[in-house]
Order: C-alpha cells, then sequence, then structure tokens
C-alpha cells in the first residue's frame, strides 16, 4: 500500500530533550516537506526537500532541522524543543511536479511540557 | 500573494441533504487546486483535484467540485450526505509561484463539517 509513515504518533516530553521525528515514503516520490497544523493558522510548511540531499526552509523553520540522506527518509529534528512546538505535525511528499498533490502521513501530535 | 478563502468554518447539514463547501482561491498565474479531508486523528486525504484538463472534478466518496476560473472559485459538493462524511474539509491550491518558493501547498484554513441524522 502506497503510504507516508510518521513515528511517533504521539509524544509528550520536556523542554529542551531533544527529538526526533521519523517520516518514511514508498513511493518513490522526489519531493519531501514537513507541515505543522496550529489552531486558526492553519497549515504551515517547516522544511522541505526537492530530493536527496536537497533541504530548504519553508515559512517557519526556526528550531527544526531535517536530513535527506536516502530517498525514502525525511526525519524531522528538533535538538532543544520548546512549548511554542506543541503542534500537529504532518509529513508530505509527492512525485515532484507543481501539479501533483501531496500525499500525508497521519500525523504526530507533539507536546512538549 | 497566493491565499485561500474557506467560507463558513463550520457547516452542518442533515443526513441526505446537499453538502456545499466553499472555496476562493487567489493567483496570479494558473492554479493547480486540490480538495483534502481530515477524519479526527488521521492525516488529510486527497478528495480529488483540478489541475487545468476538465473543470468539473469528480472525486471520492461522491465529491465533485467546479472550477470557475471567472469567479476565482473552486466549490465542493456532494448531492446527499452522509453520516461518514462528518471530517473537516480542506482547499488547498499550488502554482508556479509556490512550487518555487518551496513547492509549498497554500491551505485555506479548513472547513469542519457535522451531519446530523
Amino acid at each position: 500500500e502506497a503510504q507516508v509513515t510518521q513515528n511517533p504518533r504521539y509524544l509528550i516530553t520536556v523542554t529542551g530533550k531533544k527529538l526526533t521525528v521519523t517520516c518514511s515514503q514508498n513511493m518513490n516520490h522526489e519531493y519531501m516537506s514537513w507541515y505543522r497544523q496550529d489552531p486558526g493558522l492553519g497549515l504551515r510548511q517547516i522544511y522541505y526537500s526537492m530530493n536527496v540531499e536537497v533541504t530548504d526552509k519553508g515559512d517557519v523553520p526556526e528550531g527544526y532541522k531535517v536530513s535527506r540522506k536516502e530517498k525514502r527518509n525525511f526525519p524531522l529534528i528538533l535538538e532543544s524543543p520548546s512549548p511554542n512546538q506543541t503542534s500537529l505535525y504532518f509529513c508530505a511528499s509527492s512525485l515532484g511536479r507543481v501539479d501533483q498533490p501531496q500525499h500525508f502521513g497521519d500525523g504526530t501530535r507533539l507536546s512538549i511540557l | 500573494a497566493q491565499s485561500v478563502t474557506q467560507l463558513g468554518s463550520h457547516v452542518s447539514v442533515s443526513e441526505g441533504a446537499l453538502v456545499l463547501l466553499r472555496c476562493n482561491y487567489s493567483s496570479s498565474v494558473p492554479p493547480y487546486l486540490f480538495w483534502y479531508v481530515q477524519y479526527p486523528n488521521q492525516g488529510l486525504q486527497l478528495l480529488l483535484k483540478y489541475t487545468s484538463a476538465a473543470t468539473l472534478v469528480k472525486g471520492i466518496n461522491g465529491f465533485e467540485a467546479e472550477f470557475k476560473k471567472s469567479e476565482t472559485s473552486f466549490h465542493l459538493t456532494k448531492p446527499s450526505a452522509h453520516m461518514s462524511d462528518a471530517a473537516e474539509y480542506f482547499c488547498a491550491v499550488s502554482d508556479l509561484i509556490s512550487w518555487n518558493q518551496g513547492g509549498k501547498l497554500i491551505f485555506g484554513q479548513g472547513t469542519e463539517l457535522s451531519v446530523k441524522p
């Protein structure tokens, strides 16, 4: 089954404790992206990757890091999480063309205390 | 700048009634438009997409949407609502400008659909 898989689905942690949210897709997609979803603010792009080893900042990159060492994986790293990063996070992938839809994972709900 | 406006953050219909969720977009170049549905505790699932072929687009679960360039609209409809349609619906736009700005989708704020028995 074609899918984008995120782990963990839920995480409660404390300020400053490094964490990684993994994202993997099995569709051989070139393009991958991370969004965060907050009430009243909709979905905002954090980072994106057009291809392996190519990543760049989205609209809200502060406090986040990513890497794209393999085509299928695009982990999101919070080096020193803070409470304002409490949110619902989505990983997405696509074929890498403007007219192609993005396929989303089921989301990761992070709570930073 | 590109933007998407969804009129009505909450829409309530009776089971069997017409569903109409409104979406207006702003784009200075030809847009590609998408509707996604989000069920509780799940990700966004693609309902349908407009990519410059037919202006009336049919999607999954009996939904369809019509692209009207003159009105800059892409409203989502379903003739007869079912209880299982209760969810949050997002309209999104992509174009060459947003693609060159990171390939992001520009999302509306979402419309929560409730279906009454």
